[in-house]
């Protein structure tokens, strides 16, 4: 069965960093085309990484360009997004996804919360 | 960046109804959208890819169509389970976009 469970998740202060794991099982994640994706607490969906197969190619959103970083361990099989500079506005669930079809979001994961307050 | 704004924000239907929901993008994306399904407390749920190609495991009475800039997502006769916010996607061009959503609800 293909499953991704993400970790890492928390409660840390405005300008502080933490790191999302996002463990894959039934696959392999450097055969794929990965993202993360996350969701503000009550609202929508917003892209927010992807990384392609050759792992040279990485796409993020304008919101965290220069503050997140995406990669991936192909040994740990385990994707990646180290979060530094934390805002308010990075509180939100965050799910990582396998990509099919370049760049549709075929798998998902249950997602971890992060939460940045003082 | 490609908006896509997606009409009615709440639909009221019965089980037994059928569904239309509307994903409008802000220019052409040709076919290059998809829909999710998303439930209280789950992931989303990939339904349609390539603007008109079921998943696999989604039922057949999910089906979507449309190009350029106009796109549906039909849900015929709508079950229990249907129930639920629909978000459209594109992948045209970078960056990824989500439409803000559309809440079916049992009317």
């Amino acid at each position: 069965e293909v499953q991704l469970v993400e970790s890492g998740g928390g409660l840390v202060q405005p300008g502080g960093s933490l790191r999302l794991s996002c463990a894959a099982s039934g696959l392999t994640v450097s055969s794929h085309d990965m993202s993360w994706v996350r969701q503000a607490p009550g609202k929508g969906l917003e892209w927010v990484s992807s990384i392609r197969i050759s792992a040279v190619e990485t796409h993020y959103a304008d919101s965290v360009k220069g503050r997140f970083t995406i990669s991936r361990d192909n040994s740990k099989n385990t994707l990646y997004l180290q979060m530094d500079t934390l805002r308010a506005e990075d509180t939100a669930t965050y799910y990582c996804a396998k990509e099919i079809r370049y760049h549709y979001m075929e798998v998902w994961g249950k997602g971890t919360t992060v939460t940045v307050s003082s | 960046e490609i908006v896509l704004t997606q009409s009615p924000a709440t639909l009221s239907l019965s089980p037994g109804e059928r569904a239309a929901l509307s994903c409008r993008a802000s220019q052409s994306i040709n076919n290059y959208l998809a829909w999710y399904q998303q439930k209280p407390g789950q992931p989303p749920r990939l339904l349609i890819y390539d603007a008109s190609n079921r998943a696999t495991g989604v039922p057949a009475r999910f089906s979507g169509s449309g190009s350029g800039t106009d796109f549906t997502l039909t849900i015929n006769s709508l079950e229990p389970e249907d129930f639920a916010i629909y978000y459209c996607q594109q992948r045209s061009n970078w960056p990824l976009t989500f439409g803000g959503g559309t809440k079916v609800e049992i009317k």
